[in-house]
């Protein structure tokens, strides 16, 4: 079982509609959560972190459950400009829990907005 | 604010040469990652410096592999020698924190 599971998609939306991308993770000790989001050949950028009491930033609203361990990203209002590949990673200890400089990230989720 | 670099861009080697990988972190961030990501896989963590401390090196797929991070600023990993296996986008990544990690561009590596 992979630790950070993604669906791959692709998503095929049109502008102007409402996506939402789901993730599990496996560890129960992971401590922080993330969607990073990543453009063709390019590197991962930190979209926004997620917390427990769910966030928003614009259109983007990011819902994080613990218990079961489970975390989703919403788009309202698509633009072509969303288009990319969206990783979820989470944040992981080391063997020994001393340190959490680990992320783990899923394969990530592809999204095309086309017009 | 300059982001983390990474050098070079892009290295296209033989089997059983040596390649070294730099990475220049964001100014002020104790914290460096490696990562990589091999094709077809998703992205996965190597090791993590804080300064020039190895935090956790669990990553690190074998002894061929050496990252380095003296007077802890850049750091530099080595590939010696490279196998076929190796090919992959190699990130660098720095935090002020242990969250919010900022990657480079990477370096696209190529065992030929």
């Amino acid at each position: 079982r992979k630790e950070v599971e993604q669906d791959p998609g692709p998503f095929n939306v049109p502008e102007g509609a409402t996506v939402a991308f789901n993730c599990t993770y496996s560890n129960s000790a992971s401590q922080s959560f993330f969607w990073y989001r990543q453009d063709c050949r390019k590197e991962p950028k930190l979209l926004m972190s997620v917390y427990s009491s769910g966030n928003e930033d614009g259109r983007f609203t990011a819902q994080l459950n613990r218990a079961s361990q489970y975390i989703s990203l919403l788009i309202r209002d698509s633009k072509l400009s969303d288009s990319a590949t969206y990783l979820c990673v989470v944040n992981d200890p080391n063997a020994g829990g001393t340190s959490y400089g680990k992320l783990t990230f899923g394969q990530g989720t592809i999204l095309t907005v086309h017009p | 604010e300059a982001g983390v670099t990474q050098f070079p861009s892009h290295s296209v080697i033989e089997k059983g040469q040596t390649v070294t990988l730099r990475c220049d972190p964001i100014s002020g961030h104790d914290n460096l990652y490696w990562y990589r990501r091999v094709m077809g896989k998703e992205i996965k963590f190597l090791l993590h410096f804080v300064k020039e401390s190895k935090q956790d090196e669990s990553g690190m797929p074998n002894n061929r592999f050496l990252a380095e991070r003296t007077g802890g600023t850049y750091s530099t990993l080595k590939v010696q020698p490279a196998e076929l296996e190796d090919s992959g986008v190699y990130f660098c990544a720095s935090s002020h924190w242990t969250y919010e990690q900022y990657f480079g561009p990477g370096t696209r590596l190529t065992v030929t």
